[in-house]
């Protein structure tokens, strides 16, 4: 089974600071990765995804790859209450295959 | 609008009883995915398929079954072989292809009488 494995958290960061997620996985052959967010009871929501080693911004959120270490991170630059959820990072491994991790619990506090 | 369709929200099911979720997308894409999820943990493959008339198990496949006679759609029975069924089931779908992204339903929560 492939593993994907992320800290659970809960990860507490007052508001308008930096929060900083992260992500191993075990195929060195996974050419996908994704960041989702999740409030409780609701379905996962896509918010960033890589392909490529180094970083890539989409407004507060910056998703950055290292395939050599297998280690995916999310940060999030001004962190608002509302981003308070759970995020689960996700790797495509093979063509059609995805796996998660258990997720990281994000509390901002005002 | 285009996305997927989940149904019921809300199902319960009785000692022995085979219940059907169902799951129908719109968006014109060839992968469906059958995930559960259990309270405070991550998503679990439970059945996937790439094609219609195909599909295959995932990591969780005991108890369940699926057929995939229409492109738009991919229902999941869980059957009275599994025998902790509670849990939060999330159909997703997705392009075929390398790089292509995952899309969720709303999700079914299913609960045992």
């Amino acid at each position: 089974q492939k593993e994907v494995e992320q800290n659970s958290g809960p990860l507490s960061v007052p508001e308008g600071a930096i929060a900083s997620l992260n992500c191993t996985y075990s195929d060195r052959g996974s050419q996908s990765f994704f960041w989702y967010r999740q409030y409780s009871g609701k379905s996962p929501e896509l918010i960033m995804f890589i392909y490529s080693n180094g970083d890539k911004e989409d407004g507060r959120f910056t998703a950055q790859l290292n395939k050599a270490s297998q280690y995916v991170s999310l940060l999030i630059r001004d962190s608002q209450p509302s981003d308070s959820a759970t995020y689960l990072c996700a790797v495509r491994f093979g063509f059609n295959k995805f796996y998660f991790g258990s997720g990281t619990k994000l509390n901002v506090k005002p | 609008d285009g996305g997927i369709t989940q149904s019921p929200k809300y199902l319960f099911r009785k000692e022995g009883q085979n219940v059907t979720l169902s799951c129908e997308q719109n968006l014109n894409h060839d992968a469906m995915y059958w995930y559960r999820q259990d309270p405070g943990q991550g998503l679990r493959l439970i059945y996937y398929s790439q094609i219609v008339n195909d599909f295959q198990k995932g990591d969780i496949a005991e108890g369940y079954s699926v057929s995939r006679e229409k492109k738009e759609s991919f229902p999941l029975t869980v059957t009275s072989a599994q025998k902790n069924p509670t849990a939060f089931y999330l159909c997703a779908s997705s392009i075929n292809g390398v790089g292509e992204k995952l899309f969720f339903g709303s999700g079914t929560q299913l609960s045992v009488l």
